[in-house]
Formats: C-alpha cells, structure tokens, sequence
C-alpha cells in the first residue's frame, strides 16, 4: 500500500507570493491532518479535514487555508507569503473506522522557503 | 488544552547501550492516545510506539518500550541495544480519543545523538 505522498518536496517562494501544497493520503484513509514545523516553533497543528470538510483548526491566521476533494486529497494554501512561513509543512492521514489504532502516518513533507 | 514537554533537548548514548527519553504531558481527559515518533534526517515521521491510556500495561516493539505513568502524566521512552539507526528528534504526542479528530499534540523533540 502507497504511502502518504506530498508535492512538491522543495520549493522557493518569494514574500507576498501563494504557494499550494498538495497532499494524497493512504488508501482508504479519509481524514488528512497539516503541521506546520520551525525550528522555532516546532510542530504546530493547522488543520485537519474529514469527508471534504473542515474538522478541526490551529491558531493560524486566514493565509493559511484548506480543502479536501472527495478521493480524499487535500490541499493547503498559504497565500501573501512571509519570511516566518518558512517550514516544513507535513501532512498525515489516518484510518477514521474500522483498524484505527489512532496514530497517524505521515508524508516526506514540502519544504517552503520564502525570500 | 493539552500539552506535552520533553525536557531534555538532546540526549547521547553509545552504541548498544540504553537510554531513556522524558515525556510529561497535561490533561483533563480519561482516554487518549501516546506516541513516540521518531524523525530520522530524511523528515519523515516515523511511528516508533503507541500507548492507549486505558491499558495499564506498557507497550513494548522489540528494543523500544515506554513506561506510562498515567497518574503522574509521565510517558518515558526507553531504547535498549541503542543501534546507530536510532539517531533522529524523537517526539512524544498526544492524541485525544477517536472521535474526536486526528489532531496530535507534539512536544518539543528530543535530539538522540548515538555514539559508535
């Protein structure tokens, strides 16, 4: 079974720019949650979407936003790029019923750097 | 809200030796999940060990084991016959029950540095 597939890997952004990153989860998985990782900050939740919609959100501003498709692929938008959105952005799936064993699987991950 | 810290920023041990990493995380609710990720340099999060809070033994995956203390909110890692592959930031987090979202509650990392 494939993994959790993120696109593109790599990116460079400049400020004021958007960007769309793309996530596909694991078959059969129908919830796809986002984290945003700085050396910083860490790992900070954005958000997460189930049934192509919105279930849960961090505390990010509205640059950052969402959408789930109905085979399960999500994307994430970060519009009017800043230098502190510089990241690693992750994306993990999960089984919602059925063999949940509650973790999540996670993506390579997209590195967005913004000049 | 729940939180999870690791306090120890970065952890060495020598090869084949053990070593423990600290977890301690806050909440108010009876059933949730633990885990232990580990993130090698290639970035991806990688499951390491899971825990149900509502199971009081502690879960075990061959050289890795965890000792959940639910009462102190205390979930260790222990890492027995420390190979060279077990270097990477490892991350305890925190997943409330099922039903209630997916969202994890990471702690800070701990970077493991094995020494030959």
């Amino acid at each position: 079974k494939a993994g959790v597939t993120q696109t593109p890997r790599y990116l460079i952004k400049t400020r004021g720019q958007q960007v769309t990153l793309s996530c596909s989860p694991i078959s059969g998985h129908r919830s796809v949650s986002w984290y945003q990782q700085t050396p910083g900050q860490g790992l900070q939740f954005l958000f997460e979407y189930f049934s192509e919609t919105q279930r849960n959100k961090g505390n990010f501003p509205g640059r950052f936003s969402g959408r789930q498709f109905s085979n399960s692929r999500s994307e994430m938008n970060v519009s009017t790029l800043e230098l502190g959105d510089s990241a690693l952005y992750l994306c993990a799936s999960s089984p919602v019923k059925g063999a949940n064993t509650g973790e999540l699987f996670f993506g390579e991950g997209s590195r967005l750097t913004v000049l | 809200a729940q939180t999870v810290t690791q306090s120890q920023p970065e952890m060495s041990v020598q090869e084949a030796e053990t070593v423990t990493l600290s977890c301690t995380y806050d909440t108010s609710e009876s059933d949730y999940y633990l885990f232990w990720y580990k993130q090698p340099p290639s970035r991806q999060m990688i499951l390491v060990i899971r825990q149900e809070a509502y199971k009081q033994q502690n879960a075990t995956e061959n050289r890795f084991s965890v000792n959940f203390q639910k009462a102190a909110k205390s979930f260790s890692l222990k890492i027995s016959d420390s190979q060279l592959g077990d270097a990477a930031m490892y991350f305890c987090a925190y997943r409330r029950p099922l039903g209630s979202g997916s969202r994890l509650t990471f702690g800070e990392g701990t970077q493991l540095t094995v020494n030959p």
